[in-house]
């Protein structure tokens, strides 16, 4: 299996503009993640899926950030307006059910907003 | 609040020199203690799973251990190739649902030839 596949792996934008991640699990992993790491607070869950559908959102800092799951090989993270704050890298994760718990990451993106 | 506390937040060793990393955490019920080591640049990548005090988990030069409030990663005799950012993360019951995972900030494991 490849693993979890994330793009692009770089992104720079300018302050204002939409920044759109995308995400593909590993194939039959039930659980996707998105989280942030930052120097400063490490590595923080934003919002994770189970079967497509968003279960816990309530690390997403605000209404700015917005994640959707169309199908089970496909998550998008979307920052819309991005702010220089949203800097940071930005992982996503897979993970099977049934007691199989252990979390898999992506490369990351890293993103950085000017 | 469930929270996770990694000390040192970094260790410079020589090759062979062997030390221990420490995870405190505390945590409303625990369902599992998770060490994954990150390199620079890189996703983390998973080494261990404790779910029970007493419980001990070995890979190559990496032992983790489990108590009630804590966690230690010892690692014996190690080599540069070991030299990364070790994070722990604990995961809590909740009922019954998949918890979230919380993680420490991590040790910067740093190994000299």
């Amino acid at each position: 299996d490849a693993g979890v596949i994330q793009s692009p792996r770089h992104e720079v934008t300018e302050m204002g503009q939409e920044v759109t991640l995308r995400c593909k699990p590993i194939s039959g992993h039930d659980y996707l993640f998105w989280y942030r790491q930052t120097m400063m607070r490490g590595l923080e869950l934003l919002i994770y899926f189970n079967n497509n559908v968003p279960i816990d959102d309530s690390g997403m800092p605000e209404d700015r950030f917005s994640a959707k799951m169309p199908n089970a090989s496909f998550s998008t993270l979307k920052i819309q307006p991005s702010e220089p704050r949203d800097s940071a890298v930005y992982f996503c994760a897979s993970s099977l059910f049934s007691g199989h718990e252990t979390q898999y990451f992506g490369p990351g993106t890293r993103l950085l907003v000017l | 609040e469930d929270q996770v506390t990694q000390s040192p937040e970094a260790l410079r060793l020589q090759e062979g020199e062997s030390s221990s990393l420490n995870c405190s955490y505390t945590v409303s019920g625990l369902r599992g203690l998770f060490w994954y080591r990150q390199d620079p640049g890189k996703g983390p990548e998973f080494l261990f799973t404790l779910y029970s005090a007493g419980e001990e988990k070995e890979k190559e030069r990496l032992k983790a251990t489990l108590t009630k409030k804590e966690s230690f990663l010892h690692i014996t005799a190690p080599k540069p190739e070991d030299s990364a950012t070790y994070l722990c993360a604990v995961q809590a019951h909740y009922g019954g649902s998949q918890g979230n995972l919380i993680f420490g900030k991590g040790t910067k494991l740093s190994v000299k030839p």
